[in-house]
């Protein structure tokens, strides 16, 4: 396992239409988050799962936005009819979480989205 | 709310220096901090995950402190490289998996 993977690296759509990311975490990381990145900014929490379930999702994730982790593997973060303030590096990140304690985070490499 | 403030927003320095980057963050009560490294265009790479009980971490030339009840935490990098140019940011542990991240320190280390 060489680490968390985001596909794709980069996204180019037109407003108004669906996107969809993939990401595959380390194989026994628990926990899966999705954060956005804006060009100067640090990383803003999107969303968090502990193995299939979503617990927790910030206010930035709109009703535009829906995230599922089926069966606790990957995850897919769906955007639908987007706009031009989604344009953004949207990371995933996966952790083994022990009850209450936590391990590192590792990030992936991101998916930069570009609405035009 | 937690807010997370990373001081400079930019550094440039000559290679070989010593320097310290600094993180601090407003609600003292985090359960860990973790450093990370981001190139440009590029996702996070972990440094240092110092967990609310300690109060540093050291790997190779970094090393990174914590104290909890001033709410700061210090990265330092000895004997600074070209390599080491990128952007540092600092996350607090907000809660067992949330991170609540600064706006990053601009690392140019000029050879």
């Amino acid at each position: 396992d060489t680490g968390v993977s985001q596909d794709p690296r980069h996204k180019i759509t037109k407003r108004g239409q669906n996107v969809t990311f993939r990401c595959d975490p380390i194989s026994e990381h628990n926990r899966l988050y999705w954060y956005r990145q804006t060009l100067g900014q640090g990383p803003e929490f999107l969303t968090y799962f502990q193995n299939e379930a979503q617990l927790e999702k910030s206010r930035l994730l709109s009703d535009r936005f829906s995230a599922e982790r089926p069966k606790g593997s990957f995850s897919t973060l769906e955007i639908q009819r987007t706009e031009q303030g989604d344009s953004a590096m949207y990371l995933c990140a996966s952790s083994l979480g022990t009850g209450v304690g936590n391990t590192e985070a590792f990030f992936g490499q991101g998916t930069r989205l570009t609405v035009v | 709310k937690q807010e997370v403030t990373q001081i400079p927003a930019a550094l440039s320095v000559p290679e070989g220096e010593n320097l310290v980057l600094n993180c601090s963050f407003t609600d003292s009560a985090i359960y860990n901090l973790q450093w990370f490294r981001q190139d440009p265009g590029k996702g996070l790479t972990s440094l240092l995950l110092i967990q609310s009980s300690q109060r540093e971490q050291t790997s190779g030339r970094l090393n990174a402190s914590l104290d909890k009840s001033s709410g700061r935490s210090t990265l330092y990098i000895a004997a600074s490289q070209p390599g080491d140019s990128a952007t540092y940011l600092c996350a607090a542990g907000e809660g067992p998996y949330k991170y609540i991240f600064g706006t990053g320190t601009r690392l140019k280390v000029l050879a």
